[in-house]
């Protein structure tokens, strides 16, 4: 199994959907969770991190953390095509090894017009 | 929000040679690491980049292969020695996660090794 799974993709979503990435874990000590974004070529951008069990929105996205289900997820609404991309999602680790990110295959996303 | 940069931002090198990579921080950070993403492959982990001491290596990293140093809070570099075409790859340096706070990422170097 691996550390860390997302859906297998590539997703596409018309423009103006709700875009859904999910992510499961295998590390129970994770104490954080974040979402990456990174477009073809280029460095991974913070799309935002969930630390607490529930949900956390910022403007059009929205992650959901159930730690007990060892899930995560990514919700984009209204989405553009500049959304189009690449969504890493990455625990990270607690105990000894504090700090280190454990990154996903990845979902690839394209929104079309 | 911390600010990385990262150089060089690319490089074409000869098969055998070594290339040293810097990341620099604006602001004193107690966690950097180093990342290497293959084509078309998601991030691994090469290192932890510690201040002050050795580097602590992931499976399948070496000291030997990638030196690391940190001689400070905001400053770090990986070294790629005696290169190979496998080792043609993009490399990351990153700044934190710290507890319950974001960790942020260089742009890049993007080696290629002929």
């Amino acid at each position: 199994q691996k550390e860390v799974e997302q859906n297998s993709g590539p997703l596409s979503v018309p423009e103006g959907a709700i875009a859904s990435l999910n992510c499961t874990y295998s590390d129970r000590g994770s104490q954080s969770f974040f979402w990456y974004r990174q477009y073809s070529g280029k460095s991974p951008e913070l799309i935002m991190f969930i630390y607490s069990n529930g949900d956390k929105e910022d403007g059009r996205f929205t992650a959901q953390l159930n730690k007990a289900s060892q899930y995560v997820s990514l919700l984009i609404r209204d989405s553009q095509p500049s959304d189009s991309a690449t969504y890493l999602c990455a625990p990270q680790a607690g105990g000894t090894s504090y700090g280190k990110l454990t990154f996903g295959q990845g979902t690839i996303l394209t929104v079309h017009p | 929000s911390a600010v990385i940069s990262q150089k060089p931002s690319r490089d074409i090198c000869q098969r055998g040679t070594s290339l040293t990579i810097q990341c620099q921080v604006d602001s004193q950070v107690t966690m950097m690491f180093w990342y290497r993403q293959q084509p078309g492959q998601s991030l691994t982990l090469i290192a932890t980049a510690n201040q002050g001491s050795e580097a602590t290596y992931e499976s399948g990293f070496v000291i030997d292969k990638f030196p690391i140093s940190r001689p400070n809070l905001t400053f770090s570099t990986l070294t790629v020695s005696n290169m190979s075409p496998e080792d043609s790859s993009i490399y990351l340096c990153s700044a934190g996660p710290g507890l319950n706070t974001e960790a942020f990422f260089g742009q890049g170097t993007r080696l290629t090794v002929v």
